[in-house]
C-alpha cells in the first residue's frame, strides 16, 4: 500500500507569502497524484491533477510539480480565501488510492 | 448540472449494518468510476472503496474489506456502499465521489453515526 506523507502538518503565513506544501509517497506514482482544497464545513475541492495540471477553475496562483515519490503544491500570493486544509491523492491504478493526512494553512 | 446526492446515513448501533445510496446526475454515469471517501469529524479524508464503470472490478481499504460492498445500478445511475458488521471508528461523513483525472464531483455527504 502507498502511503502519502505530507508536510508540515500546519503552516501559519500571511496573505500575499507563498505557500509551499509537500507530499512525499512511499513508492513511485508516476504522476498520478492530486491535490485537494477543504474549507471549513465544505466539500473538498479538486486544485491539481496528474501533478500539474490545473482543475477547472482554479487560479494560476496554484500550481503542482513533481514526480515519483516527491510532489510539491504552491501558493502563490496568498488571498484569505486560501487558507484551508490541503490534501494529496494517489489516484494510479494501484489501490487503495489513499490520502495525506492533510496541512492546514492559517492566517499568521 | 451535474449532482451527486447521498442519502442513507443515519445512526446505527455497533455490528448493525447501513446502506447508502448516491443518485447521479448531470452526466455519463455508466462511463465513470465511482468512489466512497469518508471524512471522521475533525479528521481527515479516508478514501473507502472504487468501483469502475460497469461495475466488474471493485477495490476496498484494508480498514473495510470484507465487512463493506459497493456496487451500482447503471440503470438508475445510482451508486451504493452496503455497510455490515459497523465499528465505532465507522463513523464518518461519507461522500459519493467521482471524476476523469483527480475526484472533481463530490456529493455533500451522508452522515453515519456508529454508536450505542
Amino acid at each position: 500500500e502507498i502511503v502519502l506523507t505530507q508536510s508540515p502538518g500546519s503552516l501559519s503565513l500571511s496573505p500575499g507569502e507563498r505557500a509551499t506544501l509537500s507530499c512525499r509517497a512511499s513508492q513511485g506514482l508516476s504522476s498520478y497524484l492530486a491535490w485537494y482544497q477543504q474549507k471549513p464545513g465544505q466539500t473538498p475541492r479538486l486544485l491539481i491533477y496528474g501533478a500539474s495540471s490545473r482543475a477547472t477553475g482554479i487560479p494560476d496562483r496554484f500550481s503542482g510539480s513533481g514526480s515519483g515519490t516527491d510532489f510539491t503544491l504552491t501558493i502563490n500570493r496568498l488571498e484569505p480565501e486560501d487558507f484551508a486544509v490541503y490534501y494529496c491523492q494517489q489516484y494510479g491504478t494501484s489501490p487503495p488510492n489513499t490520502f495525506g493526512q492533510g496541512t492546514r494553512l492559517e492566517i499568521k | 448540472e451535474v449532482q451527486l446526492v447521498e442519502s442513507g446515513g443515519g445512526l446505527v448501533q455497533p455490528g448493525g449494518s447501513l446502506r447508502l445510496s448516491c443518485a447521479a446526475s448531470g452526466f455519463s454515469f455508466s462511463s465513470y468510476w465511482m468512489h466512497w471517501v469518508r471524512q471522521a469529524p475533525g479528521k481527515g479524508l479516508v478514501w473507502v472503496s472504487r468501483i469502475n464503470s460497469d461495475g466488474s472490478s471493485t477495490t476496498y481499504a484494508d480498514s473495510v474489506k470484507g465487512r463493506f460492498t459497493i456496487s451500482r445500478d447503471n440503470a438508475k445511475n445510482t451508486l451504493y456502499l452496503q455497510m455490515n458488521s459497523l465499528r465505532d471508528e465507522d463513523t464518518a461523513v461519507y461522500y459519493c465521489v467521482t471524476g476523469g483525472q483527480g475526484l472533481d464531483t463530490w456529493g455533500q455527504g451522508t452522515l453515519v453515526t456508529v454508536s450505542s
